[in-house]
């Protein structure tokens, strides 16, 4: 039972345009989400996180959208460069239970 | 700041044999956590670890194992390996395992299973 689902395997994006990925859960108890950016022989690595207090965060060229009546979120990335290109997990967890759900995560290839 | 380091970071092993891979957290970090990646399943969380005490485990068999040391450094053990089992091991550190601490992770250890 895949409680994160990313259903967007991959996505290109032209440089300096807007880079979108989504993301899906089921549990509506989750109430911490993050994402994640991960380059081929490298561990993930942490880009930002949202409380399921919030609809929005935001960080630099990265925000995140918290949608919890639709149990969806995304990032967006503005503008997109070259070196955003790498692989996108978004994970979701309850506090307390110290057990993070990742989702497939989304290859995400920006063309210069 | 030394980042986390898992040893070691590529094994080939057959059916069968048994597997122990190490995890080093960043200085100061309590928490260690464990998540095996395949292909088209994103990474699979296996266990949490906090002062030496298991406090969450994934839904994977009683093959895989783990443990943690009084210096935070933790260790995972498979037993009698599977063909599937073949995937990227990497373990992640944060100070204490809440949902507001970032998690950091390591370079992983691919394993192999022939």
């Amino acid at each position: 039972d895949q409680q994160v689902k990313q259903n967007s395997p991959s996505l290109s994006v032209q440089e300096g345009r807007i880079s979108i990925l989504n993301c899906d859960y089921t549990n509506s108890m989750f109430d911490y989400f993050l994402w994640y950016k991960k380059y081929p022989a490298e561990g993930p690595t942490f880009l930002i996180s949202i409380s399921s207090i919030k609809d929005k965060n935001e960080d630099g060229r990265f925000t995140v959208f918290l949608n919890k009546s639709a149990k969806h979120l995304s990032l967006h990335i503005v503008p997109s460069q070259p070196g955003d290109s790498a692989v996108y997990f978004c994970a979701a967890t309850l506090s307390g239970t110290y057990k993070y759900i990742f989702g497939t995560g989304t290859r995400l290839k920006v063309l210069a | 700041k030394a980042g986390v380091t898992q040893t070691p970071r590529y094994l080939i092993k057959t059916r069968g044999q048994q597997v122990t891979l190490s995890c080093s957290p960043i200085s100061g970090h309590r928490s260690v956590s464990w998540y095996q990646q395949t292909p088209g399943q994103g990474l699979q969380f296996l266990f949490e670890y906090f002062s030496e005490t298991q406090r969450n485990k994934g839904n994977f068999p009683g093959r895989f194992s783990g443990r943690q040391f009084s210096n935070s450094r933790s260790e995972m053990n498979v037993s009698t390996l599977e063909l599937g089992d073949s995937a990227l091991y990497l373990c992640a550190s944060s100070l204490s395992g809440l949902a507001s601490d970032t998690q950091y992770f390591g370079p992983g250890t691919r394993l192999t299973v022939l």
